[in-house]
């Protein structure tokens, strides 16, 4: 059964520090999708790929927040200087070539701030 | 662009009743629609999808309904168990904006009382 693998499961690290999120999408699939789960904003989705080409970044931090794909296999995302209001879940999802077709998400990455 | 209401927020159910979820959608040109279910502390998972040349689809005890008239999709789960509680997610996705990019409801949180 393939899936999403997501690293780390958790983080927590003191506010200023950079973070790193990578992300492992299924294998052939050539969408890739970053979101953030809170308990107030539901799925937020922050920025998206395909075939490893940025298309839409709009609903990130631009000023903290970076996304990359450097090859097929690892999507990243990162965070810098990080701040307390990042704490929340951050899920990678990918999806295969052809209109309509449905996303899988990783396990996602618990991430802290203190 | 594309907005999708999610209602009700939270739902109570006892264990063997139906539950039903609904979600609107404004882009009339939105062409695919997703159900996604969290259990607590879990990633999203696919349950069911339908396309916007189909109406109703079922798979076992769940069933989704679109209306394109209306722009409204259902989501129906009958004989519900206790491990139907979760968080359920509708999504669209709207023909213009990005590659199968998907635009959540806010979620219904689904309670099955035993």
């Amino acid at each position: 059964d393939a899936r999403v693998t997501q690293t780390p499961r958790h983080k927590v690290t003191e506010m200023g520090q950079e973070v790193t999120m990578r992300c492992q999408p299924i294998l052939g699939h050539n969408t890739v999708f970053w979101y953030r789960q809170t308990m107030m904003q539901g799925l937020e989705l922050l920025a998206y790929f395909r075939n490893r080409a940025p298309l839409d970044d709009s609903g990130m931090p631009k000023d903290r927040f970076s996304a990359e794909m450097p090859d097929a296999t690892l999507a990243t995302l990162k965070i810098q200087p990080s701040e307390p209001r990042d704490s929340a879940v951050y899920f990678c999802a990918s999806g295969p070539q052809g209109n309509n077709q449905p996303q899988h998400f990783g396990d996602g990455t618990r991430l802290s701030i203190l | 662009g594309e907005n999708v209401e999610q209602h009700p927020s939270t739902l109570s159910v006892q264990e063997g009743d139906s539950a039903v979820i609904k979600c609107t959608y404004s882009d009339s040109a939105s062409n695919y629609f997703p159900w996604y279910k969290q259990e607590l502390g879990k990633r999203p998972q696919l349950i069911i999808d339908i396309r916007s040349n189909v109406g109703e689809k079922k798979d076992q005890r769940i069933a989704v309904t679109l209306n394109k008239t209306a722009k409204h999709f259902s989501l129906h789960i009958t004989e519900t168990q206790p491990e139907d509680s979760a968080v359920y997610f509708c999504a669209a996705r709207p023909l213009s904006g990005g590659y199968n990019k998907l635009i959540f409801g806010a979620g219904t949180r689904l309670a099955v009382h035993p």
